[in-house]
């Protein structure tokens, strides 16, 4: 299993909207449903925004949102906030009941 | 509401092994999977295992494949991942996390740094 591909980095202005791509596989990312991304600020635990690609559980802000087209996902935070500077890790069931996680991407709100 | 409490932070040798527990309360143990996950310092989430906590069924990645075994004691509402054979690439925090409501990575312990040295 190899990780998901995402970019080191990505930036944007309060306000502004930012979009991270998670590219993977068909036996992965584009084969299956169950893409979720988390939210990850420095010495913390992560914290799940999206899952099933486009869901948001309870208490996530509609200003995190997910999509995905074929091998790749994304993740769209719109109206940029400073507590939205963070990493953020997206995950894909990678069939025969494992996971795979990206490499990561820092989000940095200038 | 949900709580995963880990151990506390763990310093081995060299080709050690390492025992982390994840007590977990505010839901029923048995109902949900827990996975185990590991971050080196300053990388990435690194996905390690589960296990069904119902019937003790595990899946590892294949790359901790005959180092990882993650049990669970449901008298205890605790799952324990023991890591063998440890070297110094092994230096990371692990964390526990549990599948629900949303058969996701829904909540997260707190993160057990184990150092290898």
């Amino acid at each position: 299993q190899s990780a998901l591909t995402q970019p080191r980095s990505v930036s944007g202005s309060p306000g502004q909207s930012v979009t991270i791509s998670c590219a993977g596989t068909s036996s992965d990312v584009g084969g299956y449903k169950y893409v979720s991304w988390n939210q990850q600020h420095p010495g913390k635990a992560p914290k799940l925004v999206i899952y099933d690609v486009t869901k948001r559980p309870s208490g996530v802000p509609d200003r995190f949102s997910g999509s995905k087209s074929g091998n790749t996902a994304s993740l769209t935070i719109s109206g940029l906030q400073a507590e939205d500077e963070a990493d953020y890790y997206c995950c894909s069931y990678a069939g025969s009941y494992t996971w795979v996680f990206g490499g990561g991407t820092k989000l940095t709100v200038l | 509401q949900v709580q995963l409490v880990q151990s506390g932070a763990e310093v081995q040798k060299p080709g050690a092994s390492v025992n982390v527990s994840c007590k977990a309360s505010g839901y029923t143990f048995t109902n949900y999977a827990l996975h185990w996950v590991r971050q080196a310092p300053g990388q990435g989430l690194e996905w390690m295992g589960w296990i069904n906590p119902g019937n003790g069924d595990t899946k590892y990645s294949q790359k901790f494949q005959g180092r990882v075994t993650v049990t669970r004691d449901t008298s205890a509402n605790t799952a324990y991942m023991v890591l063998s054979s440890l070297r110094s690439e092994d230096t990371a925090v692990y964390f526990c996390a549990l599948a629900a409501p949303n058969d996701a990575f829904d909540s997260w312990g707190q993160g057990t740094m184990v150092t290898v040295s």
